[in-house]
C-alpha cells in the first residue's frame, strides 16, 4: 500500500497569505496525485488532478506541482472561504489511498 | 455535474451487515467507475472499493473479506454491503464517481453517517 504523508497537519494563516501544502508518497506514483478540499460537514471537492491539472470552476489561486514522490498544493492569496481540510489522493495503484489531511485555519 | 445520493440505515448492530445504496439520477451508471469511501469521526478518508466501468470490482485489503459492491443498472444504483461490522466501521460513508478506474473522484455524494452500536 502506498502511504501518503502530508505536511503540515495544521496551519493557521492570514488572508492574502500564500500557503503551501506538501504530500510525499512512499513510492513513485508518477503524476497520479490529486488534491481535494473538504469543508466542515461537506463532502470532498476535487481541486487539482494529476498533480497540476486545473479543474473547471476551481479558483485559479489553487495550483499543484510535482511528480514521482513529492507534490505540492499552493494557494496564492488565501481567502477566508479557503478554511478547510485538504487531502491528497493517489490513484497509481490499489488500494487507492489518501493523505491524513492538512487543516487550514484562517486567523 | 453528476449528482449522487446515498441511502440506508443510520444505525447497524455489531456483527450485522451494513447496506447502503447510491442512486445516480440523470447519468448512465455504466459510463463511470463508482467507489465507496468512508471517513471515521474526526479522521481521514479511506477508500473501500470500486466497481469499474468494465464491471470489475476491487476492494481495500482492510475490508476485502467483508465487502461486496454491486450495481443495479435497472435502477441506476450501486450498493455497498459490509458484513460483520464492529464499532470501528462507524463512519460517514460516501459514494463517489470517476470517469474510469484509477482516476480522481470527480463526483461525490453528500455522505451518510452509519453508526455501529447495539
Amino acid at each position: 500500500e502506498i502511504v501518503l504523508t502530508q505536511s503540515p497537519d495544521f496551519q493557521s494563516v492570514t488572508p492574502k497569505e500564500k500557503v503551501t501544502i506538501t504530500c510525499r508518497a512512499s513510492q513513485s506514483i508518477g503524476s497520479s496525485l490529486h488534491w481535494y478540499q473538504q469543508k466542515p460537514d461537506q463532502s470532498p471537492r476535487l481541486l487539482i488532478k494529476y498533480a497540476s491539472q486545473s479543474i473547471s470552476g476551481v479558483p485559479s489561486r489553487f495550483s499543484g506541482s510535482g511528480s514521482g514522490t513529492d507534490f505540492t498544493l499552493t494557494i496564492d492569496s488565501l481567502e477566508a472561504e479557503d478554511a478547510a481540510t485538504y487531502y491528497c489522493h493517489q490513484s497509481s495503484s490499489l488500494p487507492y489511498t489518501f493523505g491524513q489531511g492538512t487543516k487550514l485555519d484562517i486567523k | 455535474q453528476v449528482q449522487l445520493q446515498e441511502s440506508g440505515p443510520g444505525l447497524v448492530k455489531p456483527s450485522e451487515t451494513l447496506s447502503l445504496t447510491c442512486t445516480v439520477p440523470g447519468a448512465s451508471i455504466t459510463s463511470y467507475s463508482w467507489s465507496w469511501i468512508r471517513q471515521s469521526p474526526g479522521k481521514g478518508l479511506e477508500w473501500i472499493g470500486h466497481l469499474s466501468n468494465s464491471g470489475s470490482t476491487n476492494y481495500n485489503p482492510s475490508v476485502k473479506s467483508r465487502v461486496i459492491i454491486s450495481v443495479d443498472t435497472s435502477k441506476n444504483q450501486f450498493s455497498l454491503q459490509l458484513s460483520s461490522v464492529t464499532a470501528a466501521d462507524t463512519a460517514v460513508y460516501y459514494c463517489a464517481g470517476s470517469n474510469a478506474a484509477a482516476r480522481p473522484f470527480d463526483h461525490w455524494g453528500q455522505g451518510t453517517l452509519v453508526t455501529v452500536s447495539s
